[in-house]
């Protein structure tokens, strides 16, 4: 069974530019989730998908940042415009379980590392 | 979500066990336990997760304490490949059910 994975691997774009990322859960997961780290910090999560609703958005740094899971299958993550601040390593998560307990496990792919010049 | 407080790095040598501890003395009754792990250039993993019960799995164990204010996440054998972050992580459920919580995490040195 593949796993969750992620594209591109790196991008490198200068301040002011658009980036989209994209990620593909685990088949049959309803949750996907973002987070981020950036350079020095913790891992941070940005929001929570049930299938193509968001559950969760509270970590969303601000406006300049849109996620979407049309069909409820990939999602994607623009950053318009790109700042130097949004640097970091963004994980894309999946999980089969849903309802609202907390022992549900989650599967990260390997990350898209974004450099903002 | 509730803290948790974990050693900043440790060592082991590879073969030998190795013992994690995480403390999380505000626990709330519906606070599941959580260890995920990040290798090198890789994303988080998960490892293992618990409520009440001590957990075994193929990859670790999860020891809880009585009164649910620490657990100990255990390698029976540390290889070379444990070399990680690990983080001890509370999910409470309810709306933010999603929603992981990294802290610093623990650096785990194995010397060969």
């Amino acid at each position: 069974e593949a796993g969750v994975t992620q594209f591109p691997s790196h991008s490198v774009i200068e301040k002011g530019q658009t980036v989209t990322l994209r990620c593909d859960p685990i088949s049959g997961h309803d949750n996907l989730y973002w987070y981020r780290r950036v350079m020095g910090k913790e891992i941070k999560f940005l929001l929570h998908f049930v299938k193509e609703s968001k559950q969760d958005e509270s970590g969303m740094p601000n406006n300049r940042f849109l996620a979407e899971r049309t069909g409820g299958t990939y999602s994607t993550l623009k950053v318009q415009p790109a700042e130097l601040e949004d640097s970091g390593v963004y994980f894309c998560a999946s999980s089969q379980l849903t309802g609202t307990s907390g022992r549900d496990e989650q599967f990260f792919g390997p990350g898209t590392r974004l450099t903002v010049l | 979500d509730a803290k948790t407080t974990q050693p900043n790095s440790m060592e082991s040598n590879e073969e030998e066990p190795v013992h994690l501890p995480c403390n999380h003395s505000t626990i709330s009754g519906t606070d599941y336990i959580h260890w995920y792990r990040q290798l090198p250039s890789q994303g988080p993993e998960y490892v293992i997760h618990g409520l009440t019960s001590n957990v075994n799995n193929r990859m670790a164990s999860l020891a809880i304490a009585e009164d649910r204010k620490s657990s100990t996440l255990i390698l029976h054998r540390a290889t070379l490949r444990d070399a990680a972050v690990y983080y001890c992580i509370l999910n409470a459920g309810g709306t933010s059910y999603g929603k992981l919580t990294f802290g610093q995490g623990t650096i785990l040195t194995v010397h060969p």
